[in-house]
């Protein structure tokens, strides 16, 4: 079975542009996780989805940052404006009940570097 | 009283010895603590899990230990190998069934 999805894998941009994270869960999953990791500041919860629907926004850190779920098998994280800090590691995970109840399958990740 | 936090940060054990990684939290109404296991350059991977009705579960070479009085679970591995050799993230999830992290421990095991 295919895990979770998530391209592109490396992305190296310069401040100021346009970067779009992608992310497939697995199958049949109905709750989606954007998480962040930097050696600073360890996991990060962004958001997350349930049934398609944003849940919980409170982590993403400024309007810069966008997420959605146009539907069950696909996700985007989006930011707009891109600037240095926003450099991490950005993980999907899916799980297949509601809330965290049940175990998180993370993806691989897509490292950001903004220069 | 969201925190969850883990030490060491880092640690380094030979071959065949018994590596622990312990977390201590605040909340009381955490209901479930699991590990994560990450390699690098791949995502965490759900590693064992408990609730604190229990206080020990055993899983191959992994143990978790629970004391609910203390408000602290530890990770147990026994034996360890060049192949355990990775970053391990405890976690606690609140009422909200969300889970707070902790800050990660990288291990080393030393062949």
């Amino acid at each position: 079975d295919a895990g979770v999805i998530q391209s592109p894998r490396h992305e190296v941009t310069e401040m100021g542009q346009e970067v779009t994270l992608r992310c497939k869960p697995i199958s049949g999953h109905n709750s989606l996780f954007w998480y962040r990791q930097t050696m600073m500041r360890g996991l990060e919860l962004l958001i997350y989805f349930n049934n398609n629907v944003p849940i919980d926004d409170s982590g993403m850190p400024e309007d810069r940052f966008s997420a959605k779920m146009p539907n069950a098998s696909f996700s985007t994280l989006k930011i707009q404006p891109s600037e240095p800090r926003d450099s991490a590691v950005y993980f999907c995970a899916s799980s297949l009940t509601s809330g965290t109840t049940g175990e998180l399958f993370f993806g691989e990740g897509s490292r950001l570097t903004v220069l | 009283q969201q925190q969850v936090k883990q030490s060491p940060q880092s640690l380094i054990v030979q071959k065949g010895g018994i590596s622990i990684i312990n977390c201590a939290y605040e909340n009381t109404a955490f209901d479930y603590f699991p590990w994560y296991q990450q390699f690098p350059g791949k995502g965490p991977a759900l590693l064992i899990a408990i609730r604190p009705d229990v206080s020990e579960k055993k899983e191959g070479r992994f143990t978790i230990s629970f004391n609910k009085s203390a408000k602290q679970f530890s990770l147990h591995i026994m034996d360890s190998q060049p192949g355990d050799s990775a970053t391990y993230f405890c976690a606690a999830r609140d009422s909200n069934y969300q889970l707070i992290w902790g800050a990660g421990t990288k291990l080393i095991i030393k062949p």
